[in-house]
């Protein structure tokens, strides 16, 4: 069935450093591609998304490339901040109809000052 | 505001007790979604229902039931509760194509 990898957490940081989370997946036909964060305490939300091969998902400094040809859509930030820290999920979108979500374990960061 | 509300946010079990957790949403979505997120392993489907009146096992349905009540609300229920269901669980509900993904902010349950 359809999976996810990424890579395994924690992952600490400086404040300004460049951030990489690797994700990888393996899916049958063409899923969309997401990622979600999770702040302390709260639910998960929508980071950025990409639906088709070579699209490339962006908000608040964070960038995602759907790579067909490598089965990956590794999420990068130039220059994280504190306010960064969190949990964050990479996930595919499943399914016929009502599409399911399955989700990557979770990578947690953390930005030092 | 538009959303996912869960009732309750925190919850302590006895096992062999039952409990039902709430779900609804305001977005007029067809289909919602109950995850549960364990530690190093993701969240993962327990239940789904593609609209009103379906319901549909996901990864690991057993030991849950799911009521889809109405279109706003979707309910699971644990019926005996078992310390392997100690977890954070969170409702969901996307709209077409997964856009407007959206999470309640979660039930974290101990049983114990």
């Amino acid at each position: 069935g359809d999976s996810v990898t990424q890579m395994e957490g924690p992952v600490t940081l400086s404040e300004e450093a460049f951030l990489t989370i690797n994700c990888t997946y393996t899916a049958t036909g063409y899923p969309s591609l997401f990622w979600y964060v999770q702040y302390p305490g709260e639910g998960l939300q929508l980071l950025l998304k990409a639906t088709k091969a070579d699209d490339k998902g962006s908000n608040k400094g964070f960038e995602a490339t759907y790579r067909k040809e490598t089965t990956s859509f590794h999420l990068e930030k130039g220059s994280v901040q504190v306010s960064d820290s969190a949990v964050y999920f990479c996930a595919l979108g499943s399914g016929q109809g009502a599409q399911k979500l399955v989700f990557g374990q979770g990578t947690r960061l953390t930005i030092n000052p | 505001n538009a959303g996912v509300t869960q009732t309750p946010k925190f919850q302590v079990l006895k096992t062999g007790q039952s409990m039902t957790l709430q779900c609804a949403q305001d977005m007029n979505h067809n289909s919602m979604y109950w995850y549960r997120q364990d530690p190093g392993m993701g969240l993962r489907l327990i239940y789904y229902s593609a609209s009103e009146g379906t319901t549909d096992k996901g990864e690991v349905p057993n030991g849950y039931n799911v009521s889809r009540l109405n279109k706003r609300e979707f309910s699971l229920r644990l019926e005996s509760a078992a310390p392997s269901q100690t977890s954070v669980y969170f409702c969901a509900s996307p709209g077409q194509n997964l856009r407007g993904y959206t999470f309640g902010s979660g039930t974290r349950l101990t049983v114990v």
